[in-house]
Protein backbone atom coordinates (compact mmCIF):
# COMPACT_ATOMS: atom_id res chain seq x y z
CA UNK A 1 0.00 0.00 0.00
CA UNK A 2 1.01 3.66 -0.73
CA UNK A 3 1.41 6.14 2.09
CA UNK A 4 2.44 10.10 2.19
CA UNK A 5 3.52 11.14 5.43
CA UNK A 6 3.85 15.24 5.66
CA UNK A 7 4.94 15.60 9.07
CA UNK A 8 4.68 19.68 9.27
CA UNK A 9 0.73 20.22 10.24
CA UNK A 10 1.77 24.38 9.64
CA UNK A 11 4.37 26.43 8.74
CA UNK A 12 4.88 30.24 8.21
CA UNK A 13 7.18 32.17 6.11
CA UNK A 14 8.00 36.11 5.89
CA UNK A 15 7.32 37.64 2.10
CA UNK A 16 9.99 37.31 -0.12
CA UNK A 17 11.73 34.36 2.00
CA UNK A 18 12.25 30.80 0.94
CA UNK A 19 10.37 27.90 2.80
CA UNK A 20 10.55 24.52 2.36
CA UNK A 21 8.12 21.90 2.96
CA UNK A 22 8.36 18.25 3.85
CA UNK A 23 6.89 15.13 2.60
CA UNK A 24 7.50 11.45 2.87
CA UNK A 25 6.02 8.57 1.11
CA UNK A 26 6.12 4.73 0.70
CA UNK A 27 5.15 2.52 -2.06
CA UNK A 28 6.01 -0.76 -3.69
CA UNK A 29 5.79 0.38 -7.52
CA UNK A 30 8.62 1.11 -9.60
CA UNK A 31 7.07 3.37 -11.56
CA UNK A 32 5.43 6.56 -9.93
CA UNK A 33 4.83 9.68 -9.51
CA UNK A 34 4.75 12.43 -7.02
CA UNK A 35 3.04 15.87 -6.66
CA UNK A 36 2.40 18.72 -4.75
CA UNK A 37 -0.94 20.55 -5.07
CA UNK A 38 -2.07 23.80 -3.50
CA UNK A 39 -5.55 24.55 -1.92
CA UNK A 40 -6.17 27.85 -1.40
CA UNK A 41 -9.44 29.09 0.41
CA UNK A 42 -10.97 28.57 -3.10
CA UNK A 43 -11.04 25.07 -2.15
CA UNK A 44 -10.08 24.11 -5.54
CA UNK A 45 -6.79 22.10 -5.17
CA UNK A 46 -4.38 23.26 -7.98
CA UNK A 47 -1.31 21.40 -9.46
CA UNK A 48 1.62 23.35 -8.22
CA UNK A 49 4.52 20.44 -9.56
CA UNK A 50 4.97 16.94 -10.35
CA UNK A 51 8.00 14.82 -10.59
CA UNK A 52 8.22 11.84 -12.48
CA UNK A 53 10.35 8.73 -10.24
CA UNK A 54 12.49 8.12 -12.82
CA UNK A 55 13.79 11.14 -13.23
CA UNK A 56 16.92 12.31 -11.20
CA UNK A 57 16.64 15.78 -11.65
CA UNK A 58 14.50 17.64 -9.83
CA UNK A 59 11.23 19.62 -11.59
CA UNK A 60 11.12 23.26 -11.46
CA UNK A 61 8.17 25.39 -12.54
CA UNK A 62 9.07 29.20 -11.87
CA UNK A 63 9.20 29.83 -7.85
CA UNK A 64 8.32 26.21 -7.07
CA UNK A 65 11.22 23.73 -7.14
CA UNK A 66 11.01 19.98 -5.81
CA UNK A 67 14.06 17.79 -4.01
CA UNK A 68 13.63 14.69 -4.72
CA UNK A 69 15.49 12.12 -2.80
CA UNK A 70 14.48 8.10 -4.03
CA UNK A 71 16.16 6.24 -1.96
CA UNK A 72 15.13 8.43 1.40
CA UNK A 73 11.41 8.21 -0.26
CA UNK A 74 11.60 12.01 0.47
CA UNK A 75 10.22 14.58 -2.28
CA UNK A 76 10.41 18.54 -0.46
CA UNK A 77 8.88 21.71 -2.03
CA UNK A 78 10.49 24.86 -1.65
CA UNK A 79 8.99 27.54 -2.49
CA UNK A 80 11.43 31.00 -3.13
CA UNK A 81 10.33 34.43 -2.96
CA UNK A 82 7.11 34.00 -1.03
CA UNK A 83 4.58 35.71 -1.93
CA UNK A 84 0.90 36.27 0.11
CA UNK A 85 -0.75 34.27 -2.90
CA UNK A 86 1.06 31.52 -1.88
CA UNK A 87 -0.71 30.98 1.60
CA UNK A 88 -2.38 27.65 1.46
CA UNK A 89 -2.53 24.18 2.30
CA UNK A 90 -0.49 22.15 0.38
CA UNK A 91 -0.92 18.36 -0.50
CA UNK A 92 1.56 16.11 -1.27
CA UNK A 93 0.59 13.02 -3.56
CA UNK A 94 1.66 9.84 -4.98
CA UNK A 95 0.27 8.22 -7.82
CA UNK A 96 1.40 4.67 -9.86
CA UNK A 97 0.10 2.68 -12.04
CA UNK A 98 -3.13 0.82 -9.70
CA UNK A 99 -4.15 4.53 -10.54
CA UNK A 100 -5.16 6.51 -7.61
CA UNK A 101 -3.29 9.60 -6.08
CA UNK A 102 -2.70 9.19 -2.45
CA UNK A 103 -2.59 12.40 -0.41
CA UNK A 104 -0.61 13.47 2.36
CA UNK A 105 -2.84 15.58 5.49
CA UNK A 106 -1.91 18.44 4.10
CA UNK A 107 0.21 21.47 5.39
CA UNK A 108 -0.92 24.73 6.17
CA UNK A 109 1.30 28.06 4.83
CA UNK A 110 0.93 31.34 6.15
CA UNK A 111 2.72 34.24 4.90
CA UNK A 112 3.42 36.87 6.57
CA UNK A 113 3.92 40.37 5.19
CA UNK B 1 -16.87 26.04 -19.96
CA UNK B 2 -13.65 24.24 -19.44
CA UNK B 3 -12.25 22.61 -15.99
CA UNK B 4 -13.88 20.76 -13.29
CA UNK B 5 -16.96 22.18 -12.30
CA UNK B 6 -19.15 21.15 -9.28
CA UNK B 7 -22.51 21.88 -7.80
CA UNK B 8 -23.88 23.09 -5.12
CA UNK B 9 -20.79 24.61 -3.45
CA UNK B 10 -22.82 24.46 -0.53
CA UNK B 11 -25.15 21.96 0.89
CA UNK B 12 -27.33 21.97 4.14
CA UNK B 13 -29.51 18.90 4.88
CA UNK B 14 -31.30 16.96 6.94
CA UNK B 15 -30.68 13.28 8.04
CA UNK B 16 -33.86 12.28 6.43
CA UNK B 17 -33.28 14.18 3.49
CA UNK B 18 -32.14 12.74 0.00
CA UNK B 19 -29.69 15.19 -2.32
CA UNK B 20 -27.24 14.87 -5.14
CA UNK B 21 -23.92 16.59 -5.73
CA UNK B 22 -23.09 17.17 -9.36
CA UNK B 23 -19.82 17.45 -11.03
CA UNK B 24 -19.20 18.06 -14.42
CA UNK B 25 -15.97 18.16 -16.54
CA UNK B 26 -15.04 19.36 -20.09
CA UNK B 27 -11.50 17.74 -20.11
CA UNK B 28 -12.27 14.80 -22.47
CA UNK B 29 -10.96 12.78 -19.33
CA UNK B 30 -12.31 9.33 -18.87
CA UNK B 31 -11.92 9.06 -15.37
CA UNK B 32 -13.35 10.75 -12.65
CA UNK B 33 -13.20 10.28 -8.26
CA UNK B 34 -14.77 11.34 -5.83
CA UNK B 35 -12.75 12.45 -2.84
CA UNK B 36 -13.89 13.21 0.51
CA UNK B 37 -12.30 15.94 2.92
CA UNK B 38 -12.55 16.40 6.35
CA UNK B 39 -10.76 18.31 8.81
CA UNK B 40 -7.04 16.81 10.06
CA UNK B 41 -7.78 13.85 7.46
CA UNK B 42 -6.24 12.86 4.45
CA UNK B 43 -8.08 12.91 1.37
CA UNK B 44 -9.99 9.97 1.13
CA UNK B 45 -10.72 8.46 -1.58
CA UNK B 46 -14.67 7.27 -2.14
CA UNK B 47 -15.05 6.16 -5.64
CA UNK B 48 -13.49 5.80 -8.89
CA UNK B 49 -15.10 5.46 -12.43
CA UNK B 50 -13.17 4.84 -15.56
CA UNK B 51 -14.94 4.85 -19.07
CA UNK B 52 -18.26 5.09 -17.03
CA UNK B 53 -17.51 2.21 -15.05
CA UNK B 54 -17.03 1.82 -11.48
CA UNK B 55 -13.58 0.45 -10.72
CA UNK B 56 -13.39 1.55 -7.41
CA UNK B 57 -15.82 1.60 -4.16
CA UNK B 58 -13.53 2.50 -0.96
CA UNK B 59 -15.41 0.47 1.33
CA UNK B 60 -18.34 3.58 1.37
CA UNK B 61 -21.19 3.36 3.42
CA UNK B 62 -24.32 3.18 0.70
CA UNK B 63 -25.91 5.68 1.93
CA UNK B 64 -23.52 7.69 -0.74
CA UNK B 65 -24.17 6.34 -3.95
CA UNK B 66 -22.44 6.94 -6.81
CA UNK B 67 -23.67 7.50 -10.94
CA UNK B 68 -21.72 7.97 -13.82
CA UNK B 69 -24.01 8.42 -17.01
CA UNK B 70 -21.33 9.41 -18.85
CA UNK B 71 -17.73 10.13 -19.30
CA UNK B 72 -18.64 14.13 -18.62
CA UNK B 73 -20.57 13.90 -15.32
CA UNK B 74 -20.73 12.30 -12.25
CA UNK B 75 -23.19 12.49 -9.25
CA UNK B 76 -22.99 11.44 -5.66
CA UNK B 77 -26.77 10.92 -4.27
CA UNK B 78 -26.79 11.12 -0.15
CA UNK B 79 -29.55 9.66 1.53
CA UNK B 80 -30.01 9.12 5.13
CA UNK B 81 -26.44 10.67 6.27
CA UNK B 82 -25.26 11.15 9.45
CA UNK B 83 -23.89 14.18 11.11
CA UNK B 84 -20.35 12.71 10.59
CA UNK B 85 -20.44 12.40 6.56
CA UNK B 86 -20.16 16.84 7.10
CA UNK B 87 -17.05 17.50 4.49
CA UNK B 88 -16.24 19.23 1.91
CA UNK B 89 -16.86 16.25 -1.43
CA UNK B 90 -14.10 16.72 -3.83
CA UNK B 91 -14.45 15.41 -7.39
CA UNK B 92 -11.42 15.41 -9.83
CA UNK B 93 -11.02 14.12 -13.40
CA UNK B 94 -7.78 12.35 -14.95
CA UNK B 95 -7.29 11.81 -18.75
CA UNK B 96 -7.05 7.88 -18.00
CA UNK B 97 -7.25 5.56 -15.06
CA UNK B 98 -3.66 3.41 -14.22
CA UNK B 99 -1.96 6.31 -15.85
CA UNK B 100 -1.05 8.95 -12.75
CA UNK B 101 1.63 10.83 -14.85
CA UNK B 102 -0.70 14.20 -15.82
CA UNK B 103 -2.00 14.44 -11.98
CA UNK B 104 -5.73 14.83 -11.55
CA UNK B 105 -7.86 18.45 -12.04
CA UNK B 106 -10.33 18.99 -9.23
CA UNK B 107 -13.16 20.83 -9.15
CA UNK B 108 -13.95 23.23 -5.91
CA UNK B 109 -15.90 20.86 -4.17
CA UNK B 110 -19.45 21.06 -2.51
CA UNK B 111 -19.44 21.97 1.30
CA UNK B 112 -21.84 19.39 2.72
CA UNK B 113 -23.18 20.21 6.10
CA UNK B 114 -25.60 17.29 7.83
CA UNK B 115 -28.19 18.50 10.48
Amino acid sequence: AQTVTQSQPEMSVQEAETVTLSCTYDTSESDYYLFWYKQPPSRQMILVIRQEAYKQQNATENRFSVNFQKAAKSFSLKISDSQLGDAAMYFCASGGSQGNLIFGKGTKLSVKP
Amino acid sequence: ETGVTQTPRHLVMGMTNKKSLKCEQHLGHNAMYWYKQSAKKPLELMFVYSLEERVENNSVPSRFSPECPNSSHLFLHLHTLQPEDSALYLCASSQDWGTPGSGYTFGSGTRLTVV
